[in-house]
């Protein structure tokens, strides 16, 4: 099972909300990954956890703030954001095996959730 | 220069085409080649893989890997209405970045 589960599918807010976007993986990944993707653009890092370690923000403004309760969930906190944040939002996890190090580091993502910003 | 080079398309071919896609990159460090598949508005699907140069097979999909010349390539057998997709090449060496090439939109005509 390659499964990445993302919660909302569809999100529309307005400037001044607070919304948080939830991923899911039970592939025992210790390495997840939050991606921002534009229209017929290929997906952006921004964010990435290893080991429940914030390990690489892309300069992302703070009206981002990742989390990472547990080696399962990977959350996207949102506040104050501009139209042009509207965008399809996409998580990954990858096995991230110490032992072998990045070679197995293969990225599965998640459907996505569309955000609209009004 | 960007690292990794694809022509964005679009392409389209008649069912039962071979079709081919490709990639150049600009960077030794890249060891780790994948495609990706992106049907409208959902997540990428990881179709391939490949560590090392030569081919790899998988159903109607190979991928070859060239690291004299950078390149890379897919191609797919037999193509159907259902492979099309925008596809996205994609290379890893060093750190756990990924770096995509910018996508080719296929449409598989019936």
């Amino acid at each position: 099972d390659t499964e990445v589960t993302q919660t909302p599918k569809h999100l529309v807010m307005g400037m001044t909300n607070k919304k948080s976007l939830k991923c899911e993986q039970h592939m025992g990944h210790r390495a997840m990954y939050w991606y921002k993707q534009k229209a017929k653009k290929p997906p952006e890092l921004m964010f990435v956890y290893s080991y429940e370690k914030l390990s690489i923000n892309e300069s992302v403004p703070s009206r981002f703030s990742p989390e990472c309760p547990n080696s399962s969930l990977l959350n996207l906190h949102l506040h104050a954001l501009q139209p042009e944040d509207s965008a399809l939002y996409l998580c990954a996890s990858s096995s991230r095996d110490r032992a072998l190090g990045f070679h197995t580091d293969t990225q599965y993502f998640g459907p996505g959730t569309r955000l609209t910003v009004l | 220069q960007k690292e990794v080079e694809q022509d964005p398309g679009p392409l389209s071919v008649p069912e039962g085409a071979i079709v081919s896609l490709n990639c150049t990159y600009s960077n030794s460090a890249f060891q780790y080649f994948m495609w990706y598949r992106q049907y409208s508005r959902k997540g990428p699907e990881l179709l391939m893989y490949t560590y090392s140069s030569g081919n790899k097979e998988d159903g109607r999909f190979t991928a070859q890997v060239d690291k004299s010349s950078k390149y890379i390539s897919l191609f797919i057998r037999d193509s159907q209405p259902s492979d099309s997709a925008t596809y996205l090449c994609a290379t890893q060496g060093g750190s756990e970045k990924l770096v995509f090439g910018k996508g080719t939109k296929l449409t598989v005509n019936p």
